[in-house]
């Protein structure tokens, strides 16, 4: 069991838009504004998409955004494409003894 | 760009070892801390071991303390993943990560490809 509670799945249609939440822990996500949010599509390594809650690394589109309260962060994309099909994992820094936690992950399905 | 390329995985025994190695290039890799993350097959992420740029801090998940041991040569910009006592439930592709800085605990700026352990026997 992860130690971020994400969605399994969610779906949307092209252009529209899609949020995926994190929820954590007065531990982690809830103290801490080191969450991250990364891509990963089939065979592939994953990739940096938000980090900081809500800050993009250059190259990432402004569809893409974060954002948190509380012990919950969440990712939006906005505009839905095709390419954005893949799997969408938070993380987050964590008090535990375990430095940093994941989501179990979120497979987004572009109908 | 920065490359991180690891290698040294294959097909184990429980209770075999396996040391895995990541080779950096093209970034200054004692300013940087690195990450060990592993996805076992259709399964999520998983953070296993960190440490600092300079080498003096390490940090292991639970699952793998006692068993696992990360370190790295500053000299020879790679980093190690010495695994011992290895599990079933240790299979996985496992990547290599660079930090954001030199404490771990960030973001994960940079990935390698990744390299499959399986252990079976």
């Amino acid at each position: 069991q992860s130690a971020l509670t994400q969605p399994p799945s969610v779906s949307g249609s092209p252009g529209q838009s899609v949020t995926i939440s994190c929820t954590g822990t007065s531990s982690d996500v809830g103290i801490y504004n080191r969450v991250s949010w990364y891509q990963q599509s089939p065979g592939t390594a994953p990739k940096l998409l938000i980090y900081d809650v809500s800050d993009r690394p250059s190259g990432v589109p402004d569809r893409f955004s974060g954002s948190k309260s509380g012990n919950t962060a969440s990712l939006t994309i906005s505009g839905l494409q095709a390419e954005d099909e893949a799997d969408y994992y938070c993380s987050s820094y964590s008090s535990s003894s375990t430095l940093v936690v994941f989501g179990g992950g979120t497979r987004l399905t572009v109908l | 760009e920065v490359q991180l390329l690891e290698s040294g995985g294959g097909l184990v025994q429980p209770g075999g070892s396996l040391r895995l190695s990541c080779a950096a290039s093209r970034f200054t890799f004692s300013s940087y801390a690195m990450t060990w993350v592993r996805q076992a097959p259709g399964k999520g992420l998983e953070w296993v071991s960190a440490i600092s740029g300079s080498g003096g801090s390490t940090f292991n998940a639970d699952s793998v303390k006692g068993r696992f041991t990360i370190s790295r040569d500053n000299s020879k910009n790679t980093l190690y993943l010495q695994m011992n006592n290895l599990r079933v439930e240790d299979t996985a592709v496992y990547y290599c990560a660079r930090d954001s800085g030199g404490w771990p605990g960030d973001r994960f700026e940079f990935w390698g490809q990744g390299t499959l352990v399986t252990v079976s026997s």
